[in-house]
């Protein structure tokens, strides 16, 4: 298995508040992403990151920001937690565009 | 955008059996690939198979193999000698490695049970 780590596993916190995800691999690779899950839609893309420092937009980027200062961690934070975005939040990691991503076990998150 | 459409929500198998689960996905690209995930209770992801467009064979993977449409674009999975274990939630996904978003389109999963 590819080695990525997601943390926590399990989170639950209040409407508003900051909430920050941390993903991390030993694979040294170059692109990483987040992911969410919910019923009804498969995984939607929030963001993702090619390299240290840059990062861009997915498919559902309002009310999440990212960073990654290094190749083996990518932060996703909730600058202030919604209900909307309870949700399983999956990370990932590819060697580049052409290739398959991996997935990390993914963190729930429910906000009350 | 491209969209990947997963018609069957739920679908049962007897064990030893036979099961084809069904994609579709919309695309005006040439060249790009193609992917089914599962994702057990324990809710990993983890990639069944993989396809690039460009190749007109079919690709398989022990009991798992698909049959890819590309004119039609479809995508489907076929699992023979299904076992418990396959047991899972599987998504079909789609990726243009040449899009500036490098973004990765899912479905909305088709849950198998395989039952004994």
């Amino acid at each position: 298995d590819a080695g990525i780590t997601q943390s926590p596993r399990h989170k639950v916190t209040e409407t508003g508040t900051p909430v920050t995800l941390r993903c991390h691999q030993t694979e040294n690779h170059r692109y990483m992403y987040w992911y969410r899950q919910d019923p009804g839609h498969g995984l939607r893309l929030i963001h993702y990151s090619y390299g240290v420092k840059d990062t861009d937009k997915g498919e559902v980027s309002d009310g999440y920001s990212v960073s990654r200062s290094k190749t083996e961690d990518f932060l996703l934070t909730l600058e202030s937690a919604t209900s909307s975005q309870t949700s399983v939040y999956f990370c990932a990691i590819s060697e580049s565009a052409v290739h398959e991503q991996y997935f990390g076990p993914g963190t729930r998150l429910t906000v009350t | 955008a491209q969209t990947v459409t997963q018609s069957q929500p739920e679908m049962s198998v007897q064990e030893a059996e036979t099961v084809t689960l069904s994609c579709t996905y919309d695309t005006s690209e040439n060249n790009y690939y193609l992917f089914w995930y599962k994702q057990p209770p324990s809710r990993q992801m983890i990639l069944v198979i993989r396809q690039e467009a460009y190749k007109q064979q079919n690709a398989t993977e022990n009991r798992f193999s698909v049959n890819f449409q590309k004119a039609a674009k479809s995508f489907s999975l076929k699992i023979s000698d299904s076992q418990l274990g396959d047991t899972a939630m599987y998504f079909c996904a789609f990726m243009n490695p040449f899009d500036i978003n490098n973004d990765m389109r899912f479905g909305a999963g088709t849950r198998l049970t395989v039952k004994p």
